[in-house]
């Protein structure tokens, strides 16, 4: 069964802060793709960041940073100084045979 | 380009009552798909369509059905709407070539209550 997993379910934190949040995901599969997106407060969904599971290679896109891990099942999502601008829900997805897992996402909020 | 338009942005339906949502898409990609949005729960994938005149079941099928109508139109369809129906509901496409899935791009969304 494929599943992903976001344990946490709300985080504050005061701007200029790091803040890293978490993506588990379960998965027989050998091939597959992982994603994180953004819903900010307006409710659009926007895309990220995409990995293929050969790709382990971090990624670093100004403030963001991602980190993806095989042995533990992780793809780890990294905002460096954090600005009142990335307070959104963000969501770690999952794609195997043409299906998309979703996590219950990771709300946060960050206080100026 | 529009991207991704879903109509309509708000519903209320009765309990029985039946709609369509209609989605379209102008970036020429050849899969789509649609899902509900519940507080709590994430996305969760109703059906998709790899392909025009291919769709499939997704996590939570039940109660919905769709149709591909051509490459740039996916509709999903309540034929006896229920209250658990209540939900978020977008639709999203993405491109596809042989052994890779790319990006979704996501709709606004269509907010259905059912009383």
């Amino acid at each position: 069964a494929q599943k992903v997993t976001q344990a946490q379910t709300e985080i504050s934190v005061v701007e200029k802060e790091d803040v890293t949040l978490d993506c588990v995901y379960e998965t027989r599969d050998t091939t597959y793709y992982l994603f994180w997106y953004k819903q900010p407060p307006s409710g659009e969904l926007v895309f990220l960041i995409r990995r293929n599971s050969f790709d382990e290679q971090n990624e670093i896109s100004g403030r963001y940073s991602w980190n993806f891990q095989k042995s533990t099942s992780s793809f780890n999502f990294t905002i460096t100084a954090s600005q009142v601008v990335d307070s959104a829900v963000y969501f770690c997805a999952l794609e195997t045979g043409n299906q998309f897992y979703f996590g219950t996402g990771t709300s946060l909020t960050v206080i100026p | 380009n529009a991207g991704v338009t879903q109509t309509p942005k708000f519903q209320v339906l009765k309990t029985g009552q039946s709609m369509t949502l209609q989605c379209a898409q102008d970036m020429n990609h050849n899969s789509m798909y649609w899902y509900r949005q519940d507080p709590g729960m994430g996305l969760r994938l109703i059906y998709y369509s790899a392909s025009e005149g291919t769709t499939d079941k997704g996590e939570v099928p039940n109660g919905y059905n769709v149709s591909r109508l051509n490459k740039r139109e996916f509709s999903l369809r309540l034929e006896s709407a229920a209250p658990s129906q209540t939900s978020v509901y977008f639709c999203a496409s993405s491109r596809t070539t042989s052994g890779s899935i790319y990006e979704q791009y996501f709709g606004p969304g269509t907010r259905l209550t059912v009383t």
